[in-house]
């Protein structure tokens, strides 16, 4: 199975920060691979695929990078509602696998 | 709109079983494959199973094959999880969802908890 871990695993910010968040598979997985909001108690909400293209209705200020083993989420201006737990998932073989998350809270 | 609503949770024995289902509309459901899921606070999310959008092709991870059943009845534009031998970690939120390209997923239910205890 494809490992995917993330880091950091937590970090603080504050509106208007820019974040990065990275994402590594245990073997390539060439651009397959995307990204997923989850707020608490609600279901995770599909961002990105194809490691780069932005889903409908995803605001501008997501952006992702990378193929193979390195992936970047990046969020460029951060907002009240962009506070929430982001997962990377790989979609290039099964079983398809997540990472373990990375938790965006307030500073 | 889309809406996916998963029911069917609940508490359950070890080693006994359960069925999920997923209620679908808002999209023409017998054109997509579908998939279940689901969370845990030590393993986090993992793929269930998905089903062809006919029926015809179901696929498991190694860990669920032979106890885990996914089936669907696109009359009823529904979709099924049957499990059961149902152990103590498989106490999870289960969500269904729909697949958006292959391997990956663009709707999701709200999820249902299922909780296996004695």
């Amino acid at each position: 199975d494809i490992q995917m871990t993330q880091s950091p695993s937590s970090l603080s910010a504050s509106v208007g920060d820019g974040v990065t968040i990275t994402c590594r598979a245990s073997q390539s997985v060439a651009r397959y691979l995307n990204w997923y909001q989850q707020k608490p108690g609600k279901a995770p909400k599909f961002l990105i695929y194809a490691a780069s293209s932005l889903q409908g209705g995803v605001p501008s200020r997501f952006s992702a990078s990378g193929s193979g083993t390195d992936f970047t989420l990046t969020i460029s201006s951060l907002q009240p509602e962009d506070f929430a737990t982001y997962y990377c998932q790989q979609s290039y073989d099964a079983p398809w696998t997540f990472g373990q998350g990375t938790t965006v809270d307030v500073k | 709109e889309v809406q996916l609503l998963e029911s069917g949770g609940g508490l359950v024995q070890p080693g006994g079983s359960l069925r999920l289902s997923c209620a679908v509309s808002g999209l023409t459901f017998s054109s997509y494959d579908m998939t279940w899921l689901r969370q845990t606070p030590g393993k986090g999310l993992e793929w269930l199973s998905t089903i062809s959008a006919s029926g015809a092709n179901t696929w498991y991870p190694d860990s669920v094959k032979g106890r885990f059943a996914i089936s669907r009845d696109n009359s009823k534009s529904t979709l099924y999880l049957q499990m059961s031998s149902l152990r103590a970690e498989d106490t999870a939120v289960y969500y269904c969802a729909k697949v958006f390209g292959s391997g990956n997923w663009d709707y999701w239910g709200q999820g249902a908890l299922v909780t296996v205890s004695s």
